[in-house]
């Protein structure tokens, strides 16, 4: 079974700093899909940002990035000029891909790392 | 284009009642999924239909909780008798069918449910 461990609950940027939020996962799969989704106190999930893994070249949304690490099994999320809007619930998220079938793997999400923005 | 929409937002109810939730994913999309989001916790899929048939229901407590996804459209996720440990956010999701899995999943704003 896939896992997805974010080991910091809790962190806090300067606004306009950057910050890195951190995510490791377990899984014997060699094709699947790394997300980071965004979930403000409304609860609604919003995509961030996708990695595949048979992509070597990091994704990058505006001002978020990924270091997707395959070998050690990290993906780390790092947010440049941090904003207040970008205070929210942050989680890491596994997708086993299933090329051509007929079902299609969960989310299989981590714990979640609160992110608070300071003025 | 409208997203997914649930409802009830939010619903209180006494231990040992009912209650149901329902779903309207965004059209055309033929995947739809139920997650439970326990305070201070991610996500943990209940299940998930493809059409009307259901793909994965593994981690659904089926003693209490049922789910049905009429013509393949809205979706109904019922709880039946409720527990205290039910109390949660249940996000509703749904996304197009592709030939690979990195497609988007979007996400409803959520039922939130307290038991008393």
């Amino acid at each position: 079974a896939q896992t997805v461990t974010q080991s910091q609950p809790e962190m806090s940027v300067q606004e306009a700093e950057t910050v890195t939020l951190s995510c490791t996962y377990d899984t014997s799969e060699s094709d699947y899909y790394l997300f980071w989704y965004k979930q403000p106190p409304s609860r609604q999930m919003i995509l961030v940002i996708r990695q595949e893994a048979y992509k070597q070249q990091n994704a990058t949304e505006n001002r978020f990035s990924v270091n997707f690490q395959k070998a050690a099994k990290s993906f780390s999320l790092k947010i440049s000029d941090s904003q207040l809007g970008d205070a929210a619930m942050y989680f890491c998220a596994y997708r086993r891909n299933n090329a051509g079938g007929t079902s299609y793997g969960k989310l299989t999400f981590g714990q979640g790392t609160i992110l608070t923005v300071h003025p | 284009e409208a997203g997914v929409a649930q409802s009830p937002r939010y619903k209180i109810i006494e231990k040992r009642q009912s209650v149901a939730f329902w779903c309207n994913p965004i059209s055309g999309h033929a995947t739809l999924y139920w997650y439970q989001q326990i305070l201070g916790q991610g996500p943990k899929l209940l299940i998930q239909f493809q059409n009307n048939g259901v793909v994965d229901d593994s981690q659904l407590p089926k003693d209490r909780f049922s789910a049905e996804r009429l013509k393949g459209v809205d979706s109904t996720l019922k709880i039946q008798p409720a527990k205290l440990e039910d109390s949660a956010v249940y996000l509703c999701a749904s996304s197009f069918i592709t030939a690979r899995s990195g497609n988007t999943i979007y996400f409803g704003e959520g039922s939130w449910l307290t038991v008393v």
